[in-house]
């Protein structure tokens, strides 16, 4: 499985949009890339994934690079319950196990 | 739907002791697993299941027994606790789409 690399932690002003980056320079052509967030010590949240092309949804837009070796997460407009654990995983499909890294810490200031 | 159930919440054992963490879930959801969550760390898999009667190891599987006899439920055996499997549990189930759905987990301390 290819792996991931994430800064360990980030900080955002309330309201502005954070961006997360992700790293996974080793990724397979038929692997997509999820984001799961952990708030506190609930359990992980769905975000969104993506194969190749941009992303968006309610929470967040995913944006993928051309050759795919990297990816970034935004938070359009951070609010201070977006303050979380972000994880950023790498996958076949819908049907491969999801391997969790240790994330990025992100803290959503007023 | 109650989504993904975990029971119990909290959880103190012995070393040497054996229990099981119970995992259910209502959406008729295919794929099942477990992971384990230490203090500052991600996720790991212990066990998963892609449908009843079919397990599978994950990550990091010893002193862990699963069994899948229905889709709903997925319970996860510790055989005799060590105070290395003081953690905190989460269950997870998915059906045919992109979204795994976690449940609350369970807190287990072994002393």
């Amino acid at each position: 499985d290819a792996k991931t690399t994430q800064p360990p932690s980030m900080d955002c002003a309330e309201g502005r949009a954070a961006n997360l980056p992700c790293n996974h320079s080793t990724i397979s052509g038929n692997e997509y890339v999820y984001w799961y967030r952990q708030i506190h010590s609930q359990g992980p949240q769905y975000i969104i994934h993506g194969l190749k092309n941009n992303e968006t949804n309610e929470m967040a837009s995913l944006i993928i690079t051309e050759d795919r070796k990297s990816s970034t997460l935004i938070l359009p407009h951070a609010t201070l319950r977006d303050t979380a654990v972000y994880y950023c995983i790498v996958r076949v499909g819908n049907t491969d196990k999801l391997i969790f890294g240790t994330g990025t810490r992100l803290q959503v200031f007023p | 739907n109650a989504g993904v159930t975990q029971t119990p919440k909290f959880q103190v054992l012995k070393t040497g002791q054996s229990m099981t963490l119970q995992c259910a879930q209502d959406m008729n959801h295919e794929y099942m697993s477990w992971y384990r969550q230490d203090p500052g760390m991600g996720l790991r898999l212990i066990h998963y299941s892609v449908g009843a009667g079919i397990t599978d190891q994950g990550e990091v599987p010893n002193g862990y027994n699963v069994s899948r006899s229905t889709t709903e439920d997925f319970p996860l055996r510790l055989l005799s606790a060590a105070p290395s499997q003081t953690s905190v549990y989460f269950c997870a189930s998915q059906k045919n789409t992109y979204e795994q759905y976690f449940g609350p987990g369970t807190r287990l301390t072994v002393t």
